[in-house]
């Protein structure tokens, strides 16, 4: 069965600070991959995806994430981080396009002046 | 435009209540979802209709009634509330990426 792991519960940086939030999935093929933001009491919102082909995928918002298939890995990035980042944010795995994601439990992202 | 709607955003209900969250897309897609998220954020599949029709059940128990009247609408009608179905349920579409609606907070006192 497949899994996501987000390590970190809550992560603290400080505005303008570079940002990496960290994922690792367990999945014997090349999953589909995403990364989800929810603000507070608000819907999950798509920051990026990656399907196949290019391992750097860009998103909305200046974030990007790489899929590393060694690592079991796909690390959220954003180079300067601003207030309005703050959320949790969501690591989460699916086989193909049309099936159910298995989500990883959050990181919450607090951002300080 | 709202591309996942979902009706109510709020719910507040007394145990042993029924209640119904209306879900609908205007983006095309076959495939719906409901996910519940729970009150420490995790989220969990719920049930899966692709063309209307049911594809996956996961372990829920079956006070809980998906029905898609059309490709573009799948509700979620819930029996006899619990005090344990406090959670938002979130209603989602794909064709290859899933788009989320803005969720129904559900609280059963």
């Amino acid at each position: 069965a497949q899994s996501v792991t987000q390590p970190d519960i809550h992560i603290t940086v400080s505005e303008g600070a570079s940002l990496e939030l960290r994922c690792n999935y367990s999945y014997g093929a090349t999953p589909y991959l995403f990364w989800y933001v929810q603000s507070p009491g608000q819907g999950l919102q798509l920051l990026l995806k990656y399907f196949s082909g290019d391992t750097l995928v860009q998103g909305i918002k200046g974030f990007e994430a790489e899929f590393k298939r060694s690592q079991s890995s796909f690390n959220l990035r954003k180079p300067s981080v601003h207030w309005s980042d703050a959320a949790e944010y969501f690591c989460a795995v699916a086989d193909a396009g049309n099936t159910p994601l298995v989500f990883g439990k959050g990181t919450r992202l607090s951002v300080i002046a | 435009d709202t591309a996942v709607s979902q009706t109510p955003k709020y719910l507040v209900t007394q145990m042993g209540n029924d209640k119904s969250i209306k879900c609908e897309q205007n983006l095309g897609h076959d495939t719906m979802y409901w996910y519940k998220q729970d009150s420490k954020k995790f989220l969990k599949i719920m049930f899966s209709y692709n063309n209307k029709e049911l594809i996956i059940n996961e372990t829920v128990p079956n006070r809980f009634s998906p029905k898609s009247p059309d490709k573009a609408h799948l509700n979620l009608h819930i029996n006899s509330l619990e005090l344990g179905d406090s959670a938002v349920y979130f209603c989602a579409s794909s064709h290859g990426t899933q788009y989320f609606g803005p969720g129904t907070r559900l609280l059963v006192l």
